[in-house]
């Protein structure tokens, strides 16, 4: 119930192109979905967030796409650029009269963004 | 946002020896957490490190192996005791500003190897 399920595991996609990374979840008390790019020594940075009672949030060339009956949420990257490459992982938690929970993240995509 | 450092940035020991993390926020927060994270592997939270109380230890992890300080709200340390090579690992410093808020933010990581 707490897992969040990430795919694909690794993704190249030409430069220019658009890259999409799904996550699958169970727990319908999950409120909050962010998104975090992780580059090769460094620490996971959060790119973007949504809440479910909205279906998109675009945040420049960052789109998380969220559809609540299928519960299911999905990253865009437009016109993908190879300082994009990264991996990148989703995440779930939720709210309670007792603050927020830990955060649930998925496996990871590597993404590879190719010249 | 809350921008969060570590030191050491990495560190090679021998085995049985035990070393100690530091994580510095830039201000205030509320929550602090330590994670790890296996290379090329997703996030597994260790504890959540309370300020003027015990830490809260996930399933699998024991104070006696990994303690954990929290002075004040801007700093936390956790050691990683008797080390085996087991232990090597990226080890995260996380913080969240407030109990009920949801952004997560996280430190560039300590890159542990136990030899």
């Amino acid at each position: 119930q707490q897992q969040v399920k990430q795919s694909p595991q690794s993704l190249i996609v030409q430069k220019g192109g658009i890259s999409i990374i799904n996550c699958a979840y169970e727990n319908t008390a999950f409120d909050y979905f962010p998104w975090y790019q992780q580059f090769p020594g460094k620490g996971p940075a959060l790119l973007i967030a949504i809440r479910p009672d909205v279906s998109e949030k675009k945040e420049g060339r960052f789109t998380i796409s969220f559809n609540k009956s299928a519960k299911q949420f999905s990253l865009h990257i437009m016109d993908s650029q190879p300082g994009d490459s990264a991996t990148y992982f989703c995440a779930a938690t939720y709210h309670s009269g007792a603050g927020s929970y830990q955060l649930t993240f998925g496996k990871g995509t590597k993404l590879s963004v190719i010249p | 946002s809350a921008v969060i450092s570590q030191k050491p940035s990495r560190d090679i020991c021998q085995r049985g020896t035990s070393l100690t993390i530091q994580c510095q926020v830039d201000s205030q927060v509320t929550m602090m957490f330590w994670y790890r994270q296996q290379p090329g592997q997703s996030l597994t939270l260790i504890a959540t490190a309370n300020q003027g109380s015990e830490a809260t230890y996930e399933s699998g992890f024991v104070i006696d192996k990994f303690p954990i300080s929290r002075p004040n709200l801007t700093f936390s340390t956790l050691t990683v005791s008797n080390m085996s090579p087991e232990d090597s690992s990226i080890y995260l410093c996380s913080a969240r500003r407030h109990k009920e808020t949801y952004e997560q933010y996280f430190g560039p990581g300590t890159r542990l190897t136990v030899t």
